[in-house]
């Protein structure tokens, strides 16, 4: 089974901290994804990398970074949490193509809330 | 840039009837894939369906079926036989694969409801 593992379910932080939030999966994949999820908006996506040390801009990377040092590995960053992005954030990955089936699996999400 | 547009935000349906989510998407590419996800109240989000933009026909999962229109890009997903466990919101998602340009781009979801 393939396993998307978040390090939280659930994180209350304080506007200013620094955030991580970790995400691990164990299938070997080559793309990983942070998404935010918000009522009436969807999933949005922060950052994605498509290979270790890559990194890709999604539509909303204001406020965020990542890092991916290894394969298996995807961090997302709050350089100085703020209160607008409490929010539930959602780690995914999946292989590149031509590497096997291109569908996205999921970790359970976080849910973070900045007070 | 690609998006997803997902025009209803809820729909209801009754248990052991057919049910068909809408989805369209705009998109310059011309290979690329097509999913529906479903996120119950779990939160976790598990693939319903996938469709390969190449392939003419449509993609059949057990009572999930998928009508693809590439020239319309189009992209609905009908449910027969709904069940309880159906309950979910569901998201349209695309995504095209070039290496540096794997971006997996969702809509903004639309809650089923399975009523008894």
């Amino acid at each position: 089974d393939v396993k998307v593992t978040q390090s939280s379910r659930y994180l209350v932080k304080r506007t200013g901290e620094k955030v991580f939030l970790e995400c691990v999966q164990d299938m070997d994949h080559e793309n990983m994804f942070w998404y935010r999820q918000d009522p009436g908006l969807g999933l949005r996506l922060i950052y994605f990398s498509y290979d270790v040390k890559m990194k890709e801009k999604g539509d909303i990377p204001e406020g965020y970074s990542v890092s991916r040092e290894k394969k298996e590995r995807f961090s997302l960053i709050l350089e100085s949490a703020s209160t607008n992005q409490t929010s539930m954030y959602l780690c995914a990955s999946s292989f590149k193509r031509g590497r096997g089936n291109t569908e996205a699996f999921f970790g359970q999400g976080t849910r973070l809330t900045v007070v | 840039a690609q998006t997803v547009t997902q025009s209803q935000p809820e729909m209801s349906v009754q248990e052991a009837e057919t049910v068909t989510l809408s989805c369209t998407y705009d998109t310059s590419e011309s290979n690329y894939y097509l999913f529906w996800y479903k996120q119950p109240p779990s939160r976790q989000m598990i693939l319903v369906i996938r469709q390969e933009a190449y392939k003419q026909q449509n993609a059949t999962e057990n009572r999930f079926s998928v009508n693809f229109q590439k020239a319309a890009k189009s992209f609905s997903l009908k449910i027969s036989d709904s069940q309880l466990g159906d309950t979910a919101m569901y998201f349209c998602a695309f995504m095209v694969d070039t290496g540096a340009n794997s971006k997996l781009t969702f809509g903004k979801g639309i809650t089923l409801s399975v009523r008894p």
